[in-house]
């Protein structure tokens, strides 16, 4: 079945500076590629997704890149801000197993 | 805007005591899901659930655990026999589109599930 791995597991970066976030997936059939951001005690929230026919996508501050040859996609957040700080997890599906199956996480802390 | 409701927000139960955690999927959502996240983990898979009957079910999503749709609106999680292990926050989630054809899961707010 599908495997996701995520890196790093903490990222502390400066208010205004970037962070990247990256994945890796197992199952070549996958074709969706969703980011979930996690407030302490909150449900996890989409922010953005990126599906396989595309390599590239942006929205505002936040932009994912998808390299399916090499199995890995990434999470790119521009001019950080202390609000930006949560948990970041990383999921894909549509592989033979079909249902979303979740990196570990990243706790993403932005500093004043 | 529509939202996976859930209840109990936390429920404190007995080792070996039954539990049914109960959601209330967006309205015209067809694919239902039941996902635990154990304290400071990863969200993990249990199980999916379509035309009244499981499509999928993780390794976790053992005898113990079941799921229903009672009635029009309601999806539930039953724990037969909760062992300690149990304990974790669990999301419903619910999509208009399957997984596997890549729709976006909505999450409930999550049950918090403690087991002494």
């Amino acid at each position: 079945g599908e495997n996701v791995e995520q890196h790093p597991s903490t990222l502390s970066v400066q208010e205004g500076d970037s962070a990247v976030i990256k994945c890796t997936y197992s199952d070549s059939a996958s074709n969706y590629f969703p980011w979930y951001k996690q407030e302490l005690g909150k449900r996890p929230q989409l922010i953005i997704d990126i599906r396989s026919n595309v390599g590239e996508k942006k929205d505002q501050r936040i932009a994912v890149t998808l390299n399916k040859t090499a199995k890995h996609f990434s999470l790119h957040i521009t001019e950080t801000q202390p609000e930006d700080s949560a948990v970041y997890f990383c999921a894909a599906s549509g592989g033979s197993q079909g249902n979303l199956i979740f990196g570990k996480g990243t706790k993403l802390s932005v500093k004043p | 805007e529509p939202e996976v409701t859930q209840t109990p927000s936390h429920q404190v139960t007995q080792m070996g005591q039954e539990v049914i955690l109960r959601c209330v999927p967006i309205s015209n959502h067809l694919y239902f899901y039941w996902y635990r996240q154990i304290l400071g983990q990863k969200v993990e898979f249990l199980v999916s659930f379509y035309n009244n009957e499981i499509s999928e079910k993780s390794e976790i999503f053992d005898d113990q655990f079941s799921v229903e749709r009672p009635d029009g609106s309601n999806f539930t999680l039953k724990i037969r026999s909760t062992k300690l292990e149990d304990s974790a926050m669990y999301f419903c989630a619910s999509s208009v589109l399957g997984q596997i054809n890549t729709g976006e899961l909505f999450f409930g707010e999550g049950s918090r599930l403690t087991v002494l």
